[in-house]
């Protein structure tokens, strides 16, 4: 079973305020990915890092900004929500950057923005 | 960027094989092709990779076309706890993978 954790597991908030979804890993993994997915839709990058103090964006736009302090933590935030932010939020890492490895995914972060 | 085309959704009866298509026609020699199943209101969860040669787990197998062109994930006793998406990816040098539509299985009783 992954060691990787998400924090909360759902989330309804008003218009306006700020977001902090949290992530962790206890693999020791270098590499950590943010993912998009609206209900039964297709998954999209948003954020990935390649370790501490790496980030980057993915393919999808978004409004969120991420942080990479430490190899086992890798937060991502809203500074003001929308509704359009209303969506699952995944968070996945994976031991290196080949082709071989596989990410490991945690539960989601159901997210819903009045 | 090479992609992968998979049905968007296919049926099986219990305890019998399912055989899931892809289809990766411009896949590079590099790439590895990654399986991954989600079940409902959860993560992706990683079946099984290769590269070239067909793999076996515990989970299913993987048969891979002497081209690389397509492949096939086959679960040999499908069981109701295996209806999920499943997603074909190819993964790149640095491990990023695109996640497509997967195809829907439903298992019937």
């Amino acid at each position: 079973e992954a060691d990787i954790y998400q924090t909360p597991r759902y989330l309804v908030i008003g218009t306006g305020k700020k977001i902090t979804l949290e992530c962790s890993q206890t693999m020791g993994h270098d590499k950590m990915y943010w993912y998009q997915q609206d209900p039964g839709m297709e998954l999209h990058l948003i954020h990935y890092s390649y370790g501490v103090n790496s980030t980057e964006k993915g393919d999808l736009s978004s409004e969120s900004t991420v942080s990479r302090i430490r190899t086992e933590h890798f937060p991502l935030t809203l500074e003001s929500a929308r509704p359009s932010h209303t969506s699952q939020y995944l968070c996945a890492s994976s031991a290196g950057t080949s082709g071989t490895h596989e990410q490991f995914f945690g539960p989601g972060t159901r997210l819903t923005v009045l | 960027d090479a992609k992968t085309t998979q049905p968007n959704s296919m049926e099986s009866n219990e305890e019998e094989p399912v055989h899931l298509p892809c289809n990766h026609s411009t896949i590079s020699g590099t790439d590895y092709i990654h399986w991954y199943r989600q079940l409902p209101s959860q993560g992706p969860e990683y079946v099984i990779h290769g590269l070239t040669s067909n793999v076996n787990n515990r989970m299913a197998s993987l048969a891979i076309a002497e081209d690389r062109k397509s492949s096939t994930l086959i679960l040999h006793r499908a069981t109701l706890r295996d209806a999920a998406v499943y997603y074909c990816i190819l993964a790149y040098n640095n491990n990023d993978m695109r996640f497509g539509a997967g195809t829907r299985l439903t298992v019937k009783p």
